[in-house]
């Protein structure tokens, strides 16, 4: 079962416009949250991150949202470049506090 | 400065074969994460290094698979008798300390079992 689920494998955005990636959970035990981008042939590269004490966290161009109630966290970049293509992967801290747990990945493209 | 490197990039092997996957740390990372990330899949997490303690196994998916970490340095990931199913891209990731954030990641080995 996937405890970090990323539903969209896929989104295309134009130039300039927000880019608005989705990822939920399961487990209302939770607590961190982190965003990572790959590009082909490269490993993930770390983005931004989100504790559950906050609803918010925003670097330049990059938001996380965080809604605990809902179990849902989503990431804005705007404006959108077309370097931000890349696959973006959530994650989650587990349990014990040990590993990351992963999505499946969305592939962003953004044309100019 | 050098990032996580990992080798072979690619490997392609027979079915049955044991095959040896290397990571390379960022130099004073004392903490090492082997993941694997099978295709259309998220990233799993397999097993976990830090400094001289006990690894972190519980993510090893079967007693096929085994890792080795000396001190601070290189780490071996070891597959025996490869399954198809054991195709994947593995990923090593190293850090300073535990916080997620400075988590680097390597390229990857790309593994084909046929």
């Amino acid at each position: 079962d996937q405890q970090v689920k990323q539903n969209s494998p896929s989104l295309s955005v134009q130039e300039g416009r927000i880019s608005i990636l989705n990822c939920d959970y399961t487990n209302s035990m939770f607590d961190y949250f982190l965003w990572y981008k790959k590009y082909p042939a490269e490993g993930p590269t770390f983005l931004i991150s989100i504790s559950s004490i906050k609803d918010k966290n925003e670097d330049g161009r990059f938001t996380v949202f965080l809604n605990k109630s809902a179990k849902h966290l989503s990431l804005h970049i705007v404006p959108s470049q077309p370097g931000d293509s890349a696959v973006y992967f959530c994650a989650a801290v587990n349990q014990a506090g040990t590993a990351l747990i992963f999505g499946k990945g969305t592939t962003l493209s953004v044309s100019s | 400065g050098a990032g996580v490197s990992q080798s072979p990039s690619n490997k392609v092997t027979e079915k049955g074969k044991d095959v040896e996957l290397r990571c390379d740390p960022i130099s004073g990372h004392t903490a090492l994460y082997w993941y694997r990330q099978r295709l259309g899949q998220g990233l799993e997490f397999l097993i976990y290094f830090q400094g001289n303690s006990a690894p972190d196994k519980s993510g090893l998916p079967s007693d096929r698979f085994s890792a080795e970490r000396t001190g601070e340095s290189v780490s071996t990931l070891t597959i025996q008798r490869t399954q198809q199913e054991d195709s994947a891209v593995y990923l090593c990731a190293s850090s300073p300390t535990r916080a997620w954030e400075t988590q680097y990641f390597g390229p990857g080995t790309r593994l084909l079992v046929l």
